[in-house]
């Protein structure tokens, strides 16, 4: 089955405590990219990434990192996670340019 | 800031067609708009996309205007399953920034009994 799929669903940790969230697709998908959402903001893309070993910027990439060592997984890394990253993540991969979009199911993270 | 522009909100009885409207204005000439919609807080689900040409699959259909600064999302029968917020976007386009995807706070829509 066609799929993104995202580690952890939730999670609470504590301010400062580094921590990472998983994405595989398994669609062999070339872009992926990663967005939070937040009441009343909609999704904000953090960063994305067109193929392995390419990455940028989106709207809101303070506080966080990014790396595409293979094509399947693009892991969203915190750092230094502070309570301001409080927030519903998701994952998504698509084929190129016009592809559309495979969202994983999210990541509730909760940082105290 | 985002590219498009929905109404915040709008209800719709069931069976009946719901029409969504999005303003993209500020659209290139070889962007792409496309729907999505998210049910509660679910991973948002792609509906339909388009260039320039009326659009239509199973979900639903695309209405692109002429001009291309607007387009219509329309579910032809609406259901309680339609109940969701929908996402207007286009693709950035530019050499160096086409992966990059700007999602407004899209249009609650509820469909009712």
């Amino acid at each position: 089955e066609a799929q993104v799929t995202q580690n952890p669903r939730y999670l609470i940790t504590v301010t400062g405590k580094k921590l990472t969230v998983t994405c595989s697709q398994n669609m062999n998908h070339e872009y992926m990219s990663w967005y939070r959402q937040d009441p009343g903001l909609g999704l904000r893309q953090i960063y994305y990434s067109m193929n392995v070993e390419v990455t940028d910027k989106g709207d809101v990439p303070e506080g966080y990192k990014v790396s595409r060592k293979e094509k399947r997984n693009f892991p969203l890394i915190l750092e230094s996670p502070s309570p301001n990253q409080t927030s519903l993540y998701f994952c998504a991969s698509s084929f190129g340019y016009t592809g559309e979009l495979f969202f994983g199911e999210g990541s509730r993270l909760t940082v105290l | 800031d985002a590219k498009t522009t929905q109404p915040p909100s709008m209800d719709c009885a069931e069976g009946r067609a719901a029409n969504l409207p999005c303003n993209h204005s500020t659209i290139s000439g070889n962007e792409y708009v496309y729907w999505y919609r998210q049910i509660h807080s679910q991973g948002p689900q792609y509906i339909i996309h388009g260039l320039k040409n009326n659009e239509t699959n199973e979900m639903a259909s695309l209405i692109i205007t002429e001009d291309r600064k607007s387009s219509t999302l329309i579910l032809p029968h609406a259901t309680l399953r339609d109940t969701a917020v929908y996402y207007c976007i286009v693709r950035v386009l530019g050499a160096d920034s086409w992966g990059k995807l700007q999602f407004g706070a899209g249009t609650q829509v509820v469909v009712t009994p």
